[in-house]
């Protein structure tokens, strides 16, 4: 199984900030890794996909980067919807989730 | 556009089996897609169990791959899970997806299962 390690767990930032979120994974993924937003109450939506694909419909403050095992989500200014927890998702070996990290306003 | 709900029990005694329905509205299951079932547990870890694809054929966790069957009914546009022998540990929101080219693009509301006598 390959593993998927995301950090922080907890971020708090302000409206504004630029924010970056980490994911690695326990072995060479070859940039198939995604990213997801999660709402409270609602259902995961894909933000991004292959690593630095925008979905279509999502903001283009959302960004993604990384190679090898280490990826990163950016959003580059927080906007208080944008609060909720990020997950990233690799798909190189089957698929597996990181434990994700919860965004909130500071 | 595509919608997916799940429904089914949301207590299930453990040793029992836990069956859930995906209803596909807005395309065809036939059409393509893979049709996936994924559990998040208390905690936020978040599991991917199994799908079946457009054309029936079908591929588990292995983890799960003993005790998970997903079957369709293409008259009705649905497909479902069967988890076999629950324990505790198998209470969890359940979300059914579909998937294309490694991602989740379309998602149930999730049904959120308890397992306890």
């Amino acid at each position: 199984d390959i593993q998927m390690t995301q950090s922080p767990s907890l971020l708090s930032a302000s409206v504004g900030d630029r924010v970056t979120l980490s994911c690695k994974a326990s072995q060479n993924i070859y940039k198939y890794l995604n990213w997801y937003q999660q709402k409270l109450g609602e259902a995961p939506k894909l933000l991004i996909y292959y690593t630095n694909s925008l979905q279509t419909g999502i903001p283009s403050r959302f960004s993604g980067s990384g190679s090898g095992t280490d990826y990163t989500l950016t959003i580059s200014s927080l906007q208080p919807e944008d609060v909720a927890t990020y997950f990233c998702q690799q798909y190189n070996s089957w698929w597996t989730f990181g434990g994700g990290t919860k965004l909130e306003l500071k | 556009e595509i919608q997916l709900q799940e429904s089914g029990p949301g207590l299930v005694k453990p040793s029992q089996s836990l069956s859930l329905t995906c209803s596909v509205t807005g395309y065809t299951i036939t059409s393509g897609y893979d049709w996936s079932w994924i559990r998040k547990f208390p905690g936020n870890k978040m599991e991917w169990m199994g799908y079946i694809s457009y054309s029936g054929s079908t591929n588990y966790n292995p983890s799960l791959k003993s005790r998970i069957s997903i079957t369709r009914d293409t008259s009705k546009n649905q497909f479902f899970l069967q988890l076999n022998s629950v324990t505790t540990e198998d209470t969890a929101t359940y979300y059914c997806a579909s998937s294309k080219l490694g991602g989740f693009d379309y998602w149930g509301q999730g049904v959120m299962v308890t397992v306890s006598s």
